[in-house]
């Protein structure tokens, strides 16, 4: 059973540019979580998502948003980049549709901010 | 404001050398309390979810238990592939499936 797959996996924008992220989730797996994951802040939820609708929206500024399609997978994007956006933007995946912490996360997007 | 604070930051152990990690927490409501593993490259890998104080739960040479105000993950006997960083996180009652992660414990497990 393929796990949670991420693409890119490395990428290098310069500030201003926007970036998205894609996300597909293990198959037959409907919630898609985005964590961020820096040195100094280490992984701050981002957002959650189920049958296409945000659930949860964690403490980022409006320059990032993201969205699910029908077959569940996700996409994230991040617009005016600023260097301190340079982070590994990783996804998870659930059976559940909401309120669990056993999730299954992919191996990341790492966004190099230059 | 849900809180995780890991300690130690770090820990270096000689193989088979027994020893705990910690994981202290302030959340209102705890709906569960989760450890993950996390290698260099690779995302999170899920290990124990924990539910209420007195609970424990293992996994070959890993024990996560937990209290009130903190979880132990206790690994015995490790050998140089438990070679991790080890996270603790928090969901509350009311929050969905958002995590509140600490900043983990950097594991290093020497022949």
């Amino acid at each position: 059973k393929a796990g949670v797959t991420q693409t890119p996996r490395y990428l290098i924008k310069t500030r201003g540019q926007q970036v998205t992220l894609s996300c597909s989730p293990i198959s037959g797996h409907r919630s898609v979580s985005w964590y961020q994951q820096t040195p100094g802040q280490g992984l701050q939820f981002l957002f959650e998502y189920f049958s296409e609708t945000q659930r949860n929206k964690g403490n980022f500024p409006g320059r990032f948003s993201g969205r699910q399609f029908s077959n569940s997978r996700s996409e994230m994007n991040v617009s005016t980049l600023e260097l301190g956006d340079s982070a590994l933007y990783l996804c998870a995946s659930s059976l559940a549709k909401t309120g669990t912490g056993e999730l299954f996360f992919g191996e990341g997007s790492r966004l190099t901010v230059l | 404001e849900d809180q995780v604070t890991q300690s130690p930051e770090a820990l270096r152990l000689q193989e088979g050398e027994s020893s705990s990690l910690n994981c202290s927490y302030t959340v209102s409501g705890l709906r569960g309390l989760f450890w993950y593993r996390q290698d260099p490259g690779k995302g999170p890998e899920f290990l124990f979810t924990l539910y209420s104080a007195g609970e424990e739960k293992e996994k070959e040479r890993l024990k996560a238990t937990l209290t009130k105000k903190e979880s132990f993950l206790h690994i015995t006997a490790p050998k140089p592939e438990d070679s991790a960083t080890y996270l603790c996180a928090v969901l509350r009652e009311t929050s969905g499936s958002r995590l509140t992660f600490g900043e983990g414990t950097q594991l290093t497990v020497n022949p």
